[in-house]
């Protein structure tokens, strides 16, 4: 059964610590997806890829937030500094990178982060 | 974008048809309909997307409207498994873009 995985589950840290999230996505899957939950925001994207390369981040908060997929079975979501508003589940993606609208994404679990 | 109405919540009772409206009034041509649902600490979960037919498959139902201004997604014998948050969300034809909203909070009563 393919999914999406994600770690760490839950990160606890300091403000100012850097956080790294990582994600794996859907074996043979070519778009990621970030997306970041608050009771506040809902649901909110933050980036996508297809094929590695960066197709839209204007979600993300350029001065901390980066993300990359060094390789096609990784993705990387990094927050450096963090802050207590970063406090958050992010949620990773993929979708199989047909045409766009059958590109059903399928999500991972999660990592919940608190940031102190 | 099309945005999207649902209702805050629903209470369905178990084994019972859930009928989950969602209203998208503003939607072009191009622009498909799709359903996630999220269950508490999980992330969320594709059901169903459509463009112009009714579709169906293992989990649900999607019910579109001929002027596509409106949808119901029907899940036939509800369990207290289904118990979620369901999003309804209109996707441009070409837009990986995914908006969810608030979404309907559906709440299986045995």
């Amino acid at each position: 059964d393919a999914r999406v995985t994600q770690t760490p589950r839950d990160k606890v840290t300091e403000m100012g610590q850097e956080v790294t999230m990582r994600c794996q996505p859907i074996l043979g899957h070519n778009t990621v997806f970030w997306y970041r939950q608050t009771m506040m925001q809902g649901l909110e994207l933050l980036a996508y890829f297809r094929n590695r390369a960066p197709l839209d981040d204007s979600g993300m908060p350029k001065d901390r937030f980066s993300a990359e997929m060094p390789d096609a079975t990784l993705a990387t979501l990094k927050i450096q500094p963090s802050e207590p508003r970063d406090s958050a589940v992010y949620f990773c993606a993929s979708g199989p990178g047909g045409t766009s609208a059958s590109d059903t994404q399928y999500f991972g679990p999660g990592t919940r982060l608190t940031v102190l | 974008d099309a945005k999207t109405t649902q209702p805050t919540s629903m209470d369905c009772a178990e084994g019972r048809a859930a009928n989950l409206p969602c209203n998208h009034s503003t939607i072009s041509g191009n622009e498909y309909v799709y359903w996630y649902r999220q269950i508490h600490s999980q992330g969320p979960q594709y059901i169903i997307h459509g463009l112009k037919n009714n579709e169906t498959n293992e989990m649900a139902s999607l019910i579109i409207t001929e002027d596509r201004k409106s949808s119901t997604l029907i899940l036939p014998h509800a369990t207290l498994r289904d118990t979620a948050v369901y999003y309804c969300i209109v996707r441009p034809y070409n837009n990986n873009d995914m908006r969810f909203g608030a979404g309907t909070r559906l709440t299986v009563k045995p």
